[in-house]
């Protein structure tokens, strides 16, 4: 059983259309990341959200953290082929613990 | 600054046999946790070190250990390997475990197990 839920499992979209990854919980996490992965290698922190209802911009990925801080969404405006990748979100439930629970994964595919 | 070095990349080995990954974390990081990834169960926590001592332990069979020198190199050890232990093993290694803030984890290339 995965405390961390994420949908789509697969995603294949066009050079330039949008997109959101979810990431859902019945758990409270004091904090949630999101990384990007890409085959060979580790997985890559993309942002961390600590605050119910914060929203934090990077570049064209906005991400935002549920109110109830047990839900999180990922969206990418005008999807470039180097979004390609694992998305994975990873929530704390001790403040500073590093013993993350990973997500189930977005596999995303940006066809030129 | 050189990131998390992960060896060996690669490891084949059979079932009953034991196996040991080491990890050394990026310089200055106290911090060193090591992670299952699997096409079935995904990213799954196996244990974090700090200091030599073991804070965190996950969800892991006794077979599955490790350890960490004075230096924050860790190795994880695992011992009467089963086909079901195939999967990429992740270090991740951290500043450190200040209380109240959430660490940067920055994670190893991984090690690819195969237990034929």
């Amino acid at each position: 059983t995965q405390l961390l839920e994420q949908s789509p499992q697969f995603l294949s979209i066009q050079e330039g259309e949008n997109l959101t990854v979810y990431c859902n919980s019945s758990s409270v996490f004091s904090s949630l990341q999101w990384y990007r992965q890409e085959p060979g290698e580790g997985p890559v922190l993309l942002v961390t959200v600590v605050t119910g209802g914060e929203v934090k911009k990077l570049k064209r990925l906005t991400f935002q953290f549920g109110d109830a801080r047990k839900d999180s969404s990922l969206h990418i405006t005008a999807a470039q082929p180097g979004d390609t990748g694992l998305y994975l979100c990873a929530g704390a439930i001790e403040t500073g613990a590093n013993n993350l629970f990973f997500g189930t994964g977005t596999r995303l595919t940006v066809i030129p | 600054k050189a990131g998390v070095t992960q060896t060996p990349r690669y490891l084949i080995k059979t079932r009953g046999q034991q196996v040991t990954l080491s990890c050394s974390p990026i310089s200055g990081h106290r911090s060193v946790s090591w992670y299952q990834q699997t096409p079935g169960q995904g990213l799954q926590f196996l244990f974090e070190y700090f200091s030599e001592t073991q804070r965190n332990k996950g969800n892991f069979p006794g077979r599955f250990s490790g350890r960490q020198f004075s230096n924050s190199r860790s190795e994880m050890n695992v011992s009467t390997l089963e086909l079901g232990d195939s999967a990429l093993y992740l270090c991740a290694s951290a500043h450190s475990p200040l209380t109240g803030t959430n660490e940067k984890l920055f994670f190893g290339s991984g090690t690819q197990l195969s237990v034929l």
